[in-house]
């Protein structure tokens, strides 16, 4: 597509409850991340894919986040056992082989736990 | 471990006045830093990066490595710079961002 998708744009579940977050990148890129952005934070980095492999995956709070990227495409932000203090926004940015520089970030999912 | 600071989380001032945002960093290298930007119910986007010395839409960043700064600055402020701004620090592939300061710029 013509740049990172993110969906759901919004996100509002229960406590407790398992949410997926779906990023599609720019076609091409290989390397993909996600970010959490608390309010009044900036965002704070999660995982780093490079094609289909977690490249780096020391941003991940603990074992209740997970991310997958199975065909180097599309990533997957799984969140178990939601709690209130995940509520954030969850970013995601695409790159065509890694580097800042080249960085296209979604719009994010805002994801509210109630 | 790296750290971004930008010390002001608001900044206005008066369209036409010079502006400057802060920032500061700690890092145990060679740093690599940038400059992203949100304009109102739009994406975060790259504005500008040191290695490049550019200028985009007239704004300017210098890295001082005595000082670990790397402020942003516009001699000239519009009003449609207002807008969150984010320093960054990359780190292998992982962009460590500073706080934001919500930039106002006045008519």
């Amino acid at each position: 597509g013509a740049g990172v998708s993110q969906t759901p744009s919004n996100k509002v579940t229960e406590k407790g409850k398992y949410v997926e977050l779906r990023c599609d990148p720019i076609s091409g890129h290989t390397a993909l991340y996600w970010y959490r952005q608390s309010l009044g934070q900036g965002p704070e980095f999660l995982i780093y894919f490079q094609g289909t492999g977690a490249a780096d995956d020391s941003g991940l709070p603990n074992d209740r986040f997970f991310a997958v990227r199975p065909e180097g495409s599309v990533s997957t932000l799984k969140i178990q056992r939601t709690e209130r203090g995940d509520s954030a926004v969850y970013l995601c940015a695409s790159s065509l082989t890694g580097g800042a520089g080249g960085y296209t970030f979604g719009s994010g999912t805002r994801l509210t736990v109630v | 471990a790296q750290r971004v600071t930008q010390p002001e989380k608001l900044l206005s001032v008066f369209k036409g006045a010079p502006v400057e945002l802060k920032c500061n960093y700690s890092y145990s290298g060679s740093p690599e830093l940038f400059w992203y930007v949100q304009y109102s119910r739009q994406r975060l986007q790259l504005l500008l990066r040191h290695i490049s010395r550019e200028s985009i839409k007239g704004f300017t960043a210098d890295l001082n490595k005595g000082e670990t700064s790397f402020h942003l600055k516009k001699p000239f402020a519009q009003e449609e710079d207002s807008a969150m701004y984010y320093c960054a620090l990359i780190s292998g592939s992982r962009l460590t961002f500073g706080e934001g300061t919500q930039l106002t710029v006045n008519p």
